[in-house]
């Protein structure tokens, strides 16, 4: 069963352009959740879908920042226009909904690259 | 949520047993005690979860007073790749509420 899956791993873009970032969950997992770590700092929580639902978005900055989890296919987190600030490694966690905080499994994170 | 105040860093030798203390004084009677470990480029994994007294799993121990004010991660005899970042989080989270990270102890194993 393979884990949370993220791609790509590493994302160099250039101030001004568009960045898309990658999420499959783990199998059987229908909750996904995103969450930003500056250098030297915790994990901050971003937002948080369901299948073709945004749960919780109060931590995703108000603009340029945008989410999905379609039907079909992985969840997506979309940054337009990057600026430096948004140099960061981006992890995504899954879990099925409920239960306990340790059925929540992260994957390897995106590093973003913001030149 | 209730604050959490933890060491910025930590070094310890090989074989030794070390403890990280997670200091949380406004600590709900709902809230869990969770503890994250977090390698370099990896995300965030689950330890340990516990509520009073003392909670042992094969990777770590953690203990808890009576009061809930504070608890600790004890980790038996690291090697070096125990080094990583631990996080104590504190709150009623789930499967299905967002996490809430704090800076973390950073942990160097020297050999």
């Amino acid at each position: 069963n393979a884990g949370v899956m993220q791609n790509p791993r590493h994302l160099v873009r250039r101030r001004g352009q568009e960045a898309r970032l990658r999420c499959s969950p783990m199998k059987g997992h229908s909750h996904v959740y995103w969450y930003r770590q500056l250098p030297e700092e915790g994990l901050k929580f971003m937002v948080y879908l369901q299948k073709e639902n945004i749960i919780d978005e109060s931590g995703m900055p108000k603009e340029r920042f945008s989410a999905e989890f379609p039907k079909e296919g992985p969840s997506i987190l979309r940054i337009q226009q990057v600026v430096r600030g948004d140099s960061a490694a981006y992890f995504c966690a899954s879990s099925v909904g409920q239960g306990q905080t340790y059925e929540q499994y992260f994957g390897p994170g995106t590093r973003l690259t913001v030149t | 949520l209730a604050k959490t105040t933890q060491p910025i860093s930590m070094d310890s030798y090989e074989g030794q047993e070390v403890n990280i203390t997670c200091s949380h004084n406004n600590i709900a009677t709902n809230d869990y005690i969770t503890w994250y470990q977090q390698f370099p480029s990896q995300g965030p994994r689950f330890i340990i979860q516990g509520y009073k007294t003392k909670v042992t799993n094969e990777v770590a121990s953690l203990f808890i007073p009576a009061d809930r004010k504070s608890s600790t991660l004890s980790l038996p005899r690291v090697s070096l790749s125990d080094t990583a970042v631990y996080y104590c989080l504190v709150g009623h989270f789930s499967g299905n509420t967002p996490l809430v990270f704090g800076k973390g102890t950073r942990l160097s194993v020297i050999a």
